[in-house]
């Protein structure tokens, strides 16, 4: 019950595109989503994340949705650039003291210039 | 910024080989981690370090891993007998425990075993 599915796999756009990613999980005890970005050879890092009590979060170019009801959640980036290309990861957790992270399978996006 | 570090950064070693991955948290961090990454897979949970004591393992948390809080400042994962199949990207991570509930991760520690 603590996977979480990701897709795509890869995203390629063009420079100036939205690029969309969406996770599902199963857990309804989850109540913290972040979402990390991961550039090759690096540690993830956190870019936004999202607590159960909000539906939406938006931050400069980047925002999340979440759907609790539905289970799932997802990353929005508009007017990409070339240096947004990277692998992003969701994650998704309970948010009462140490629980750990689950991640999904991450999605490869391209962004051309 | 405060930062988690960890040592090495890339560390070869033989099949069968002891390895100790190190990392220092971020001060006044309550909550530890380590989670691997196989080249190219995601992130895995490890294990999770509180109180001086593991508060959750994974399945890939066999007896050959170990973690210890050695002093007030380090916490390392130990590979007893490395296997091929160990070969991966290391992260330590640690968290606050207060509001927020961020977790920071470490640069990493590439293992290879050959």
């Amino acid at each position: 019950g603590e996977n979480v599915e990701q897709h795509p796999s890869t995203l390629s756009v063009q420079e100036g595109d939205s690029a969309v990613i969406k996770c599902t999980y199963s857990d309804s005890a989850s109540n913290y989503f972040p979402w990390y970005k991961q550039e090759l050879g690096k540690r993830p890092q956190l870019i936004i994340d999202i607590r159960s009590n909000v539906g939406e979060k938006k931050d400069q170019r980047i925002a999340v949705t979440l759907n609790k009801t539905a289970k799932h959640f997802s990353l929005h980036i508009t007017e990409t650039q070339p240096e947004d290309s990277a692998v992003y990861f969701c994650a998704h957790r309970g948010d009462t003291g140490f629980q750990k992270l689950v991640f999904g399978t991450g999605t490869r996006l391209l962004v051309s210039p | 910024e405060p930062e988690v570090t960890q040592t090495p950064s890339h560390q070869v070693t033989q099949m069968g080989q002891e390895v100790i991955l190190r990392c220092v948290p971020i001060s006044n961090h309550l909550y530890f981690y380590w989670y691997r990454q196989i080249l190219g897979q995601k992130v895995e949970f490890l294990v999770s370090f509180y109180n001086n004591e593991i508060s959750e393992k994974s399945e890939i948390f066999d007896d050959q891993f170990s973690v210890e809080r050695p002093d007030g400042s380090n916490f390392t994962l130990k590979i007893r007998s490395t296997k091929l199949e160990d070969s991966a990207m290391y992260f330590c991570a640690s968290m606050s425990g207060h509001s927020g509930n961020t977790i920071y991760f470490g640069e990493g520690s590439w293992l290879t075993v050959v």
